[in-house]
């Protein structure tokens, strides 16, 4: 079936520094893909997303780009804050809503941990 | 403001004793889903539900119940907890525009602790 595989964390930087957290999948289809976050106490917030082949998601600074070729989806920023202390999900959905089974799969999470 | 609400945020029972979590979106939203999040397992589908009255099976369900008899509510229904249900829930919600790249809103979170 279908999987999401993410880099196993925790994962620390200080601040300022370039992050990637790697994302892999395997799907039978054309999947779209996810990065959710979520901050201590909080429930999940989609991060950015990508539909199609080549396509990049980006906000708040974060980027990903779905690599079919690769089947990845790597998390980066450029410069990390404090207040990106969180756990970020990569996440794929092959099916819409409306099909049996369930929709959207998570990766196990990784907590990225960023120091002053 | 559009959202999901969860009620309790937390909860602690005891084994056998029946409790609810509820669930409720003011975004006019057709599709909910319940999820338990677990260390090591990332996020697991519970159940979820199409529409008024259409539920389904999700990959856990084993333990649980949900009803549907409104579109904005979907509470989660645990009738005799056992401690392996000691874990965080989440509700969540999504527009059924029939399209893999529908994006799912979440609720803040249930710790449940089932001694």
């Amino acid at each position: 079936g279908d999987s999401v595989t993410q880099m196993e964390g925790p994962v620390t930087l200080s601040e300022e520094a370039f992050l990637t957290i790697n994302c892999t999948y395997t799907a039978t289809g054309y999947p779209s893909l996810f990065w959710y976050v979520q901050y201590p106490g909080e429930g999940l917030q989609l991060l950015l997303k990508a539909t199609k082949a080549d396509d990049k998601g980006s906000n708040k600074g974060f980027e990903a780009t779905y690599r079919k070729e690769t089947t990845s989806f790597h998390l980066e920023k450029g410069s990390v804050q404090v207040s990106d202390s969180a756990v970020y999900f990569c996440a794929l959905s092959d099916r819409p809503l409306g099909q049996a089974g369930t929709a959207l799969i998570f990766g196990k999470g990784t907590t990225l941990s960023v120091s002053s | 403001e559009a959202q999901v609400t969860q009620n309790p945020r937390y909860l602690i029972t005891v084994t056998g004793k029946k409790l609810t979590v509820t669930c409720s979106q003011n975004m006019n939203h057709e599709y909910m889903s319940w999820y338990r999040q677990d260390p090591g397992l990332g996020l697991r589908q519970i159940y979820y539900s199409m529409n008024v009255e259409v539920t389904d099976k999700g990959d856990v369900p084993e333990g649980y119940k949900v009803s549907r008899k409104e579109k904005r509510n979907f509470p989660l229904i645990l009738e005799s907890p056992s401690p392996n249900q000691t874990s965080l829930y989440f509700c969540a919600s999504s527009s059924h525009r029939k399209a893999s790249t529908d994006t799912q809103y979440f609720g803040p979170g249930t710790r449940l602790t089932v001694l």
